[in-house]
């Protein structure tokens, strides 16, 4: 059964990077059928794509945060990573990460497995 | 611009049937979608995959209740013999070429 388990400090600075980790577990992170993505929740509100990266470390991000942010791969601890910098109170948010379905030629099709989720809080 | 457009909410009785509705924007109506329903206070979970010909491949014990539907740009989630868990919010998610979307969501009250 595929877990995916989500990291990382939950208070984060206003202008400050936010870092966090999703480990995989269940499954190879190095399969060829997936992406792997992080989506978030700001409170009371709806889900937002943050961006998705393949196991070969290739990346898309959503062009609405593509400055601020950065995605990694470490195959080796069957881990992923989001770096989110200059962040403000309205990247207050959960943050999930996932699985996606692969495709040749975009960041993933459908998440079929999502994490339960960290609270990330930008404040001072 | 590929966008998915849900109503804010929407309620049935317990026991009866409700259809939901995710309607991809113009240009994209042979796009498939996933359905993800949230319950409160939980994070989201994958309910199926839609095609734009009805054809749906569901999750990991997601019950018969649950099926999915296409007419045209429309892409339907069905719930049959509403059960008082089945209150929750419900997503709906597309993809392109550079991007990733998901709908405003529906909140669905059970009576």
């Amino acid at each position: 059964q595929l877990h995916l388990q989500e990291s990382g400090p939950g208070l984060v600075k206003p202008s400050e990077t936010l870092s966090l980790t999703c480990t995989v577990s269940g499954d190879s992170i190095t399969t060829s059928d997936y992406y792997w993505g992080w989506i978030r929740q700001p409170p009371g509100k709806g889900l937002e794509w943050i961006g998705s990266i393949y196991y070969s470390g290739n990346t898309y991000y959503n062009p609405s945060l593509m400055s601020r942010v950065t995605m990694s791969v470490d195959t080796s601890k069957s881990q992923f990573s989001l770096k989110l910098s200059s962040v403000t109170a309205a990247d207050t948010a959960m943050y999930y990460c996932g699985r996606l379905s692969f495709r040749s030629n975009g960041p993933g099709g459908q998440c079929d497995y999502w994490g339960q989720g960290t609270v990330v809080t930008v404040s001072s | 611009q590929l966008v998915l457009t849900q109503s804010p909410s929407a309620s049935a009785s317990l026991g009866a049937s409700v259809k939901l509705t995710c309607t991809l924007s113009s240009g994209h109506s042979h796009y498939a979608i996933a359905w993800h329903q949230q319950q409160p206070e939980k994070g989201p979970r994958y309910l199926m995959k839609l095609n734009n010909d009805g054809s749906h491949n569901k999750g990991d014990g997601i019950p018969d209740r649950f099926s999915g539907s296409s007419s045209g740009a429309d892409r339907y989630l069905t719930i049959s013999s509403l059960q008082s868990e089945d209150e929750a919010d419900y997503y709906c998610q597309t993809w392109g070429i550079d991007t990733q979307v998901f709908g405003g969501g529906t909140k669905l009250t059970v009576l």
